[in-house]
């Protein structure tokens, strides 16, 4: 069974340019999670995603957009990059219907804004 | 808010001493409290869980206890090792609403040979 992946492993980009960062669920899996990690910090929940609609949203601004695909896939989109967005991003699959379901992460894109 | 507080790192241990980690939680309802790890250059794992009061979550030798009167969930293990040498995150969620999770900001544990 594969686990959840991530692309890029590695990112860096400058002030004001866009990014895409992409996440593979785990088999079966139908809800996606994507989480900031801030160097020496714990993981921020910026949203999540169930069958391809947003289902909960962190305390991000809207340049911060995501996408769900119907093989459960997902896409998290940042406009506009700040220097303070530098950070590991991780996502998180889980199985069923979203509620306190065990999350299961991938290891992280780790995004440098110059 | 909702919100985890954490003991501060890094904590540096000599291999087989007692190990605690404390966590505590401000929360609304009954969540159910979690610690995860992150060993180093890997992602975030699921280490252990508990969903209701005095329920004691183990795992690889760790246990923490749910203690809603002091809404707190000490993470121990009675004699640790090198390999437990990693970043220990506790966290809290809500069954039965979405799978948010709320993070501590970690704790980094050095074991000494």
């Amino acid at each position: 069974e594969t686990g959840v992946t991530q692309s890029p492993t590695h990112l860096i980009k400058t002030r004001g340019q866009q990014v895409t960062l992409r996440c593979s669920s785990q088999s079966g899996h139908n809800t996606v999670s994507w989480y900031q990690q801030a160097l020496g910090q714990g993981p921020q929940f910026i949203f999540q995603y169930y069958r391809e609609e947003e289902n909960g949203r962190g305390n991000f601004p809207p340049r911060f957009s995501g996408l769900q695909f119907p093989n459960y896939s997902s896409e998290l989109n940042v406009n506009a990059l700040e220097l303070d967005d530098s950070a590991l991003y991780l996502c998180a699959s889980s199985p069923g219907v979203p509620g306190g379901n065990e999350q299961f992460f991938g290891p992280g894109t780790r995004l440098t804004v110059l | 808010g909702d919100s985890v507080t954490q003991m501060e790192g890094p904590v540096t241990l000599s291999e087989e001493a007692f190990l605690t980690i404390n966590c505590t939680y401000t929360a609304t309802g009954y969540p159910s409290l979690f610690w995860y790890v992150q060993y180093p250059g890997e992602g975030l794992q699921l280490l252990l869980k508990a969903t209701k009061a005095d329920d004691k979550g183990s795992n690889k030798g760790f246990e923490a206890t749910y203690r809603k009167e002091t809404t707190s969930f000490h993470l121990e293990k009675g004699s640790v090792q090198v390999s437990d040498s990693a970043v220990y995150f506790c966290a809290l969620t809500w069954p039965n609403r979405d799978d948010k999770i709320i993070f501590g900001k970690g704790t980094r544990l050095h074991i000494l040979p």
